[in-house]
């Protein structure tokens, strides 16, 4: 079963860090482009980062740039977040999802599979 | 950044109804759109790709068109598990963004 589970969520003060974790199943990780989504409480989606199957090539939405990073471990199947320097409109449930490609006529870029979300608190 | 306009913010109807929501780009981004299915606590799910392409396991009452500005998810037949909130997606050119929703509610 293809399948992305998000962990590392949780309650932290304004300034603080957190890493999110995502583990990859059922599916090449390593093939695809992979992406972090989040969604403030009773918010719209917002997508924050993606990252290239390689990890060459990474981007972000402006809001989190020079405080956020993805990455990931292809060996581990396992796409991460690491959130720094965390305000108050950073609380939201944060997604894994796969895909993410610029301009893909795939479906594997149009982010077809989701994890089930991890609750980001950012509150002191 | 390119913005993502859906209408209506809600609608109500009944079920056996069809209906039609419309995501209007703020500049042109060819067929580069999806269209997500989102119910209360669960994560979205991917409905369609590439403006009017089926995502893997979507039943046909869903389709989508369009391209350029304007595009529409078209959702036939309405059963209660269609009632959520759909979203579309620009992925033409970075930020990626989401419209805010449209929320189909039982009439």
């Amino acid at each position: 079963e293809v399948q992305l589970v998000e962990s590392g969520g949780g309650l932290v003060q304004p300034g603080g860090s957190l890493r999110l974790s995502c583990a990859a199943s059922g599916f090449t990780f390593s093939s695809y482009w992979m992406s972090w989504v989040r969604q403030a409480p009773g918010k719209g989606l917002e997508w924050v980062a993606n990252i290239k199957q390689d990890g060459s090539e990474k981007y972000y939405v402006d809001s989190v740039k020079g405080r956020f990073t993805i990455s990931r471990d292809n060996a581990k199947n396992s796409l991460f977040l690491q959130m720094n320097s965390l305000r108050a409109e950073d609380t939201a449930v944060y997604y894994c999802a796969r895909g993410g490609r610029l301009r893909s006529g795939w479906p594997w870029d149009a982010f077809d599979i989701w994890g089930q979300g991890t609750m980001v608190t950012v509150s002191s | 950044d390119i913005q993502m306009t859906q209408s209506p913010s809600s609608l109500s109807a009944s079920v056996g109804d069809r209906v039609t929501i419309t995501c209007r780009a703020s500049q042109g981004i060819s067929n580069y759109l999806a269209w997500f299915q989102q119910k209360p606590g669960k994560a979205p799910k991917s409905l369609i790709y590439a403006a009017s392409s089926f995502q893997s396991g979507v039943p046909s009452k869903f389709s989508g068109s369009g391209s350029g500005t304007d595009f529409t998810l078209t959702i036939s037949s309405l059963q209660p598990e269609d009632f959520a909130t759909y979203y579309c997606q620009q992925y033409s050119s970075y930020p990626y963004t989401f419209g805010q929703g449209t929320k189909l509610e039982i009439k």
